[in-house]
């Protein structure tokens, strides 16, 4: 099926781990995003990527890492987890930048991590 | 310091009224502003946008207005319907700007009542 996914789409973790959050899709889009959302704020962007081995910070990089090297496939890694980055995560992707006019973002049905 | 604000966390409607969703922002640089829809458990999904240059656009029962000298745009949706009961985020777009793409509000969550 033609889509955006993630996996997993729970995760608990323990403080100090290090933990993958991965995300693809099909349809071939320049651009993917991984957001965070937590209550009271908006959806925050973490890191985005243009293409393939071009990745950027967002928002609210700190303590995430990420990589691109296929187009399909952008993995968030949190590289020592801690109780702050308990969130629930969406990756999106978009056809043009979206700033682009009606360029919108697909996205994910996203990922729910706990860090205790 | 919040650019996008949505200040109703929620909102509850009557079946078949108008739903009216209202959004603050405060840069006049803002490009353009979309509205996604989300449903528990699923990601968001792109609902209408409205160009700067625009003061109305229309998508058959939704319709957002923008009010550039209030700073303020709103989404209508007329009937409201059982399915429309979701968390409606408002969303900006600086021009050119490559670091944050989109500046969400905290989004509105809208109870459609039978």
């Amino acid at each position: 099926d033609a889509g955006i996914t993630q996996s997993p789409r729970y995760k608990i973790t323990e403080t100090g781990r290090q933990v993958t959050l991965m995300c693809h899709q099909t349809w071939s889009h320049s651009y993917m995003f991984w957001y965070r959302q937590d209550l009271g704020h908006g959806l925050r962007l973490i890191y985005y990527s243009a293409a393939a081995d071009i990745t950027d910070k967002g928002e609210v990089p700190d303590g995430y890492v990420v990589s691109r090297s296929k187009t399909e496939n952008f993995p968030l890694t949190l590289e020592s987890a801690t109780r702050s980055q308990t969130s629930v995560y969406f990756c999106a992707s978009s056809e043009a930048s979206p700033s682009s006019y009606n360029s919108p973002l697909h996205f994910g049905n996203g990922t729910r991590l706990t860090v205790t | 310091d919040q650019q996008v604000k949505q200040n109703s966390p929620s909102l509850s409607v009557q079946e078949g009224r108008i739903s009216i969703l209202n959004c603050d922002y405060t840069n006049s640089m803002f490009d353009y502003f979309l509205w996604y829809k989300k449903y528990p458990a699923e990601g968001p999904t792109f609902l209408i946008s409205i160009s700067s240059i625009k003061d109305k656009n229309e998508d058959g029962r939704f319709t957002v207005f923008l009010n550039k000298s209030a700073k303020h745009l709103s989404l209508h949706i007329v009937p409201s319907q059982p399915g429309d009961s979701a968390v409606y985020f408002c969303a900006a777009v600086l021009p050119m700007d490559s670091n944050y793409q989109l500046i969400w509000g905290a989004g509105t969550k809208l109870i459609i009542k039978p």
